[in-house]
């Protein structure tokens, strides 16, 4: 098994641009996430799919995010317009149950730098 | 590293002592909780979890203790290595599933 294979591993762009990040499950999850790492505030949940349904979105900072989980295998976080205060690692984690209590499984992290 | 470079709080410990990482929850509903370790370039990885159930949980080297009256959460690693060396996060699931709060971690440094 893979893991939660994420690309690109690092991103560095200007600000204004569209910024896209993507991520694949684990194959037979049905819960994904996507968390925001920064020094100032630390892992934040931005939104929760399950079975590729959207159930919580209220951690997106604003309108300028946007997930989107069109199918069991492939998730995309993002960013129009980016901002500097975008910078920071962005993580894909995916669970193997719906709404019942497990560990999630995170990739590697996206390092996004916006200038 | 990929923890961004937290001014975190940090333990450093002697190689083959025990370390223990304490943590405070929030949420009073949570009832389940992971200790995540995140080492430098990498994403936050699984140790061991507890439910609301138990008030211990031992795993290989680590034992996770679970104190619900205080919300405290703690993580026991017997003789420590440096590959033991990382930030350490616990998690919470507070009102819903699987949906995970992390905490703020600490740094472990483990000096040879």
């Amino acid at each position: 098994d893979a893991g939660v294979i994420q690309s690109p591993r690092h991103e560095v762009t200007e600000m204004g641009q569209e910024v896209t990040l993507r991520c694949k499950p684990i194959s037979g999850h049905n819960s994904l996430f996507w968390y925001r790492q920064t020094m100032m505030r630390g892992l934040e949940l931005l939104i929760y799919f399950n079975n590729n349904v959207p159930i919580d979105d209220s951690g997106m900072p604003e309108d300028r995010f946007s997930a989107k989980m069109p199918n069991a295998s492939f998730s995309t976080l993002k960013i129009q317009p980016s901002e500097p205060r975008d910078s920071a690692v962005y993580f894909c984690a995916s669970g193997p149950q719906g709404i019942m209590n497990t560990e999630a499984f995170f990739g590697q992290g996206t390092r996004l730098t916006v200038v | 590293g990929e923890s961004v470079g937290l001014h975190l709080p940090t333990l450093s410990v002697q190689e083959g002592d025990n370390s223990i990482i304490n943590c405070a929850y929030s949420n009073s509903a949570s009832d389940y909780f992971i200790w995540y370790k995140q080492e430098s370039g990498k994403g936050p990885q699984f140790i061991i979890d507890i439910r609301s159930n138990m008030d211990k949980r031992q795993g290989q080297r680590v034992t996770v203790l679970l104190n619900k009256t205080v919300k405290h959460l703690s993580l026991q690693i017997a003789a420590t290595q440096p590959g033991d060396s990382a930030v350490y996060f616990c998690a919470e699931n507070g009102n819903a599933g699987n949906m995970l709060t992390f905490g703020g971690g600490t740094r472990l440094m483990v000096k040879p």
